[in-house]
């Protein structure tokens, strides 16, 4: 059974410019949350997407956005890209919105905004 | 607030010695649960083992345990028999399971550990 996919896996971009990260579930998994990993501010929840629907929101600026697809996959796009939003961004996938044991974690884009 | 405390930035352990790391959080919410994650410098999160907040056991995952005091709201990890393969970051959170915020995990510092010869 193939795990989380994260594309690409490692990205640099200029300051000004937007950025899309794509996450692909696992098959049958219909729920993927977004997190953002920095060394100042450690792995913090970005958002999580159900049956195409944003169902929570972390506390980032607008400028970070997502959405999913009918067939689970999500992307996540952030505009206006600031040196700050260097990190590694990890989606997680799980069956259901709460569902605890089959959470799983893809391995990661990791962006440099220079 | 929901919050996770690592107090621990990094740990050593001699391979085939046994380790705790440190994790407690805080939290209003009866119903909620606490993971351990293993983080290789690769970067994926590697799912280590579980308790929920009415599991009367302490949970056991192989190597893995998890020291479980509510009244502490302590869920300390302890590796036996540590090996080389287990030097990574160590990750612990917690989900709250009545607010609303059911998928949301909310993440420790980490700690750092390595095993050494």
């Amino acid at each position: 059974k193939a795990g989380v996919t994260q594309t690409p896996r490692y990205l640099i971009k200029t300051r000004g410019q937007q950025v899309t990260l794509s996450c692909s579930p696992i098959s049958g998994h219909r729920s993927v949350s977004w997190y953002q990993q920095t060394p100042g501010q450690g792995l913090q929840f970005l958002f999580e997407y159900f049956s195409e629907t944003q169902r929570n929101k972390g506390n980032f600026p607008g400028r970070f956005s997502g959405r999913q697809f009918s067939n689970s996959r999500s992307e996540m796009n952030v505009s206006t890209l600031e040196l700050g939003d260097s990190a590694l961004y990890l989606c997680a996938s799980s069956s259901n919105i709460g569902a605890v044991l089959d959470y799983t974690f893809g391995s990661g884009t990791r962006l440099t905004v220079v | 607030a929901q919050k996770i405390t690592q107090t621990q930035p990094g740990m050593f352990v001699q391979e085939k010695e046994a380790v705790t790391l440190d994790c407690t959080y805080d939290t209003s919410d009866q119903s909620y649960g606490l993971f351990w994650y293993k983080q290789p410098s690769s970067g994926e999160m590697i799912f280590l083992i579980y308790q929920g907040s009415y599991d009367e056991q302490n949970a056991t995952e192989g190597r893995y345990s998890l020291n479980f005091q509510k009244a502490r709201k302590s869920a300390n990890l302890v590796i036996s028999a540590s090996q080389l393969g287990d030097s990574a970051m160590y990750f612990c959170a917690m989900r709250e399971f009545n607010t609303g915020t059911a998928s949301k995990l909310t993440f420790g510092t980490g700690t750092r550990l390595q095993v050494t010869l």
